[in-house]
């Protein structure tokens, strides 16, 4: 069955600190795995896309890596902002089929002064 | 560049009656996706139409919900009659290509919906 799942579901940290979000995902043929934040009461917005070849993308502040062996993905904050504080969600994409998106159901993440 | 807008930001009603949400693409994308997020469920796709044609529906929940995509800058997601387990926020993205598969699908900032 593909499934996307992510870990913790809600992570609190105080603001300058690093944090790192999990993905992990049964989800297969593999396309691409995406990571997108969504502020409250905003749409989803994309960070990074990464294919099968690619184990590590940077947008700024957010670097994720993508374990296609182990079928895991992180999303690593570092020096996090009180504007971070959001949903992050994880997102995979099979090669096959019309419906081909599977989403996990987020990480929320609250940075505090 | 305006982004995805979508209409209306909320909307409150009784059970039974009709709703329709609406939304606008960007410009030049040919792929419009409807999707529902709920505390338990998170994001679900409903419906995806790649060049104003349902690709698949089989997302939507039951016979009523429907859409359209009568052109390229307009789509309309129709509830009727509504139930109080259709309350979510119901976002429209869009995309350049085929499908979601390849490129960032580019989301609205939602309609949400309480039916009471």
């Amino acid at each position: 069955k593909n499934q996307v799942e992510q870990s913790p579901q809600s992570l609190i940290i105080l603001e300058g600190k690093n944090c790192t979000l999990q993905c992990n995902y049964t989800v297969s043929p593999f396309s691409n795995l995406r990571w997108y934040k969504q502020d409250t009461g905003r749409g989803p917005v994309s960070l990074t896309i990464m294919t099968f070849s690619e184990n590590t993308k940077s947008n700024g502040r957010y670097t994720a890596t993508l374990d296609a062996d182990t079928k895991q993905s992180s999303l690593h904050i570092t020096a996090s902002q009180l504007s971070d504080s959001a949903s992050y969600i994880c997102v995979v994409s099979i090669q096959t089929g019309a419906n081909n998106l599977f989403f996990g159901t987020g990480t929320r993440l609250t940075v505090i002064p | 560049d305006a982004g995805v807008i979508q209409s209306p930001r909320h909307e409150v009603t009784e059970m039974g009656q009709e709703v329709t949400l609406r939304c606008k693409p960007i410009s030049g994308h040919n792929s419009l996706f409807w999707y529902r997020q709920t505390m338990m469920r998170g994001l679900e796709l409903l419906i995806y139409f790649n060049n104003n044609v349902p690709i698949d529906d089989s997302g939507m929940p039951e016979d009523r919900f429907s859409a359209k995509m009568p052109n390229a800058s307009f789509s309309t997601l129709k509830i009727q009659p509504s139930e109080p387990r259709d309350s979510a926020v119901y976002f429209c993205a869009s995309t350049k290509g085929a499908s979601g598969r390849n490129q960032p699908q580019h989301f609205g900032d939602g309609t949400r919906l309480s039916i009471l």
